[in-house]
């Protein structure tokens, strides 16, 4: 299948700084990528989608301030956690999307957040 | 809204098939996945049916889907100590892209 390369895998920041996670689609175009986040032990919860050259839609209840969405080129989107705080800490996944009669969506390894 | 539902835990034997039960309530749901997570790690597809089947086999992987039910299976045959992981099952109603992933269900191999 595709793959999907996120990037890092880890990251301890302190809080008040801000973290940039990128993810891209190595071997194909992806019109949509999507940013979810995972607490332990539960499923993946939705942040945002964001298609090339227009703006993230988010969820309900996620702060587009906080989380930064940009999606420059069809193989890279990034995620940018600002004024990062310990609540903050979590597993986030991204997806990337191919187009066509299946939505397959091929995930990175994800990002191991730990603010301290 | 779009809810997806699993059970959280299921434990089998070597070699013994499991079965992993999902329940969604999107009546516009056109495609369903199954997804694997190992621990740490991001998700891999395992494999999908299309709403209009109700049926769909991929080596030692069943897929069985009552859409009346509204009701999805995944049924691993021969089950491996790899084979221990979570289990993702996701709709998406074909007109976002956008997944809805149940809580996921920790299968268990034990030797």
């Amino acid at each position: 299948g595709a793959v999907v390369s996120q990037h890092p895998s880890r990251v301890i920041c302190k809080s008040g700084t801000s973290v940039k996670i990128e993810c891209r689609s190595l071997d194909f175009q992806a019109t949509t990528m999507f940013w979810y986040r995972q607490f332990p032990k539960q499923s993946l919860m939705l942040m945002a989608t964001s298609n090339e050259g227009s703006k993230a839609t988010y969820e309900q209840g996620v702060e587009k301030d906080k989380f930064l969405i940009n999606h420059a080129s069809l193989t890279l989107s990034t995620l940018t956690v600002t004024s990062a705080h310990p609540e903050d800490s979590s597993f986030y996944i991204c997806s990337a999307a191919t187009q066509g009669e299946v939505t397959e969506a091929f995930f990175g390894q994800g990002t191991r957040l730990t603010v301290v | 809204g779009e809810d997806v539902e699993q059970s959280l835990f299921l434990s089998v034997r070597e070699g013994d098939s499991s079965v992993i039960n999902c329940t969604y309530t999107d009546s516009s749901s056109t495609y369903l996945y199954w997804y694997k997570q190992e621990p740490g790690a991001g998700l891999q597809l395992l494999t999908y049916i299309f709403s209009n089947m109700d049926m769909k086999q991929d080596q030692r992987l069943t897929v069985l889907l009552n859409k009346k039910d509204k009701h999805l299976s995944l049924r691993i045959a021969d089950t491996q100590t790899g084979d221990s992981a979570i289990y993702f099952c996701a709709d998406s109603d074909g007109s976002s892209y956008k997944l809805i992933f149940g809580s996921g269900t920790r299968l268990l191999v034990r030797p």
